[in-house]
């Protein structure tokens, strides 16, 4: 089974420009995560999906940065525009919500996008 | 103040010896994860846990609910094991609360 799908890979990108990354979670999975990690951090939430529903987006710098989980399955992150700050890897994440017939409850990230903003 | 606490933050130990990370939270769970990061690698799932104990070949979880209160164990260290290790709570609503991780390193 595939499992969480995340692209591109890396981007390296001018300040100012505008940049997204795209996520396709593991079949089944309702709920998606938006996951921002620096170096030596542990994941910061950006957004979570419970299905098409943004549940959470209170982490999200909405000024420049725009989700959306057209159709409940994936998922693209954007920032326009990127700033210096913005270098970080954002991660994917998906799981099955709890109660869940056969929901183990187990988190599965992607191999994440390393974004650089030069 | 961090709902989830890791200790230590960072480890040395040699090869073969018997390890443990800690993590205290301090919200109510559905369930507490462990995830392995290796240096520039993905996260991965080691264990999910609400009750007891858990034990995958070199690797023990186990949980006090009462305590809020988990460990990680390594047994028979080696230098694979080597990495960043990341406790997680995750409550009713599907949030997760994230420590801020223990960075392992095993010395052949």
């Amino acid at each position: 089974e595939a499992g969480v799908v995340q692209s591109p890979r890396y981007k390296i990108i001018e300040k100012k420009q505008p940049v997204a990354f795209w996520c396709n979670p593991i079949s089944g999975h309702n709920t998606l995560y938006w996951y921002l990690q620096n170096l030596g951090q542990g994941p910061e939430l950006l957004i979570r999906y419970e299905n098409e529903e943004a549940v959470d987006d209170s982490q999200l710098p909405k000024d420049r940065f725009s989700a959306e989980r057209l159709k409940g399955v994936d998922s693209t992150l954007k920032i326009q525009p990127a700033e210096l700050g913005d270098s970080a890897v954002y991660l994917c994440a998906s799981s099955v919500r709890g109660g869940a017939v056969g929901n183990t409850g187990e988190l599965f990230f992607g191999e994440g996008s390393r974004l650089t903003v030069l | 103040k961090n709902e989830v606490e890791q200790s230590p933050q960072n480890l040395t130990a040699q090869e073969g010896e018997f390890i443990t990370i800690n993590c205290s939270y301090s919200v109510g769970i559905s369930a507490l994860h462990w995830l392995q990061q290796h240096p520039g690698g993905g996260i991965v799932s080691l264990f999910m846990l609400s009750s007891g104990k858990k034990k995958h070949g070199r690797l023990i979880a186990t949980i006090n609910i009462q305590e809020k209160h988990s460990s990680l164990h390594i047994t028979a260290s080696h230098p694979r094991d080597s990495a960043v290790y990341i406790c997680a709570a995750r409550n009713t609503g599907n949030q997760f609360y994230f420590g801020t991780g223990t960075s392992l390193t095993v010395i052949p």
